[in-house]
């Protein structure tokens, strides 16, 4: 059974630090990986989706990796502002034959940067 | 813009009364999930249909719970009788599953219940 990791739970830094948010993984034999970010009251916004067989992925200040033999994946946001405070939330799509795709998530990293 | 619209928002109830949430995927995509999240067990997947046929629904009580798409622009998730344990916010998530890629979901706003 895929478990998916999100440690810390919390995390706060001052405004302008280019922080890290890890993610990790029991199963390797993964499809994609999709990082997701929730603003308090809201859904779920995808923010990157990286394939098995990519590294990395890019998007503004935002740069998501994957290693899938390590079973980890990282979300580095550059230049943090006040307005990236929400929980980021990493889940992963197994890879099965047949049909059934599941995303298992994690439990999210609340981030609050500081003003 | 395209987007997952769930009704109602929210939903006050008691116990025992019966529970129909509403989700309308992006015009489109042809997979829908339901998901619950609660602050317990985070999010959890119940069902999961493609091209309006259930896929998975192992996550989800079937003593009480059914979830069903009467056509492609409508599912439902249906909880008869509530109990106060069914108090989460509910959330649905569609995506277009291509050949070979499951591609991206993208979920609604979710419909935040609570049972009394």
């Amino acid at each position: 059974k895929q478990e998916v990791t999100q440690i810390p739970a919390a995390l706060s830094v001052p405004e302008g630090e280019n922080l890290v948010l890890n993610c990790s993984f029991t199963d390797s034999a993964i499809y994609n990986l999709q990082w997701f970010r929730q603003d308090p009251g809201k859904g779920l916004t995808s923010l990157l989706l990286i394939q098995s067989s990519q590294r990395e992925q890019t998007s503004g200040r935002l740069n998501a990796s994957l290693d899938k033999s390590s079973g980890r994946s990282t979300l580095y946001i550059a230049a943090s502002q006040p307005g990236d405070s929400a929980t980021y939330l990493c889940a992963v799509r197994r890879r099965v034959a047949g049909a059934n795709s599941k995303l298992t998530f994690g439990k999210g990293i609340t981030l609050s940067v500081r003003p | 813009d395209a987007r997952v619209t769930q009704t109602p928002r929210h939903k006050v109830t008691e116990m025992g009364q019966e529970v129909t949430m509403r989700c309308q995927p992006i015009l489109g995509h042809n997979t829908v999930f339901w998901y619950r999240q609660t602050m317990m067990q985070g999010l959890e997947l119940l069902a999961y249909f493609r091209n309006r046929a259930p896929l998975d629904d192992s996550g989800m009580p079937k003593d009480r719970f059914s979830a069903e798409m009467p056509d492609a622009t409508l599912a439902t998730l249906k909880i008869q009788p509530s109990e106060p344990r069914d108090s989460a916010v509910y959330f649905c998530a569609s995506g277009s599953r291509l050949a070979g890629d499951p591609g991206e979901l993208f979920f609604g706003e979710g419909s935040r219940l609570t049972v009394l």
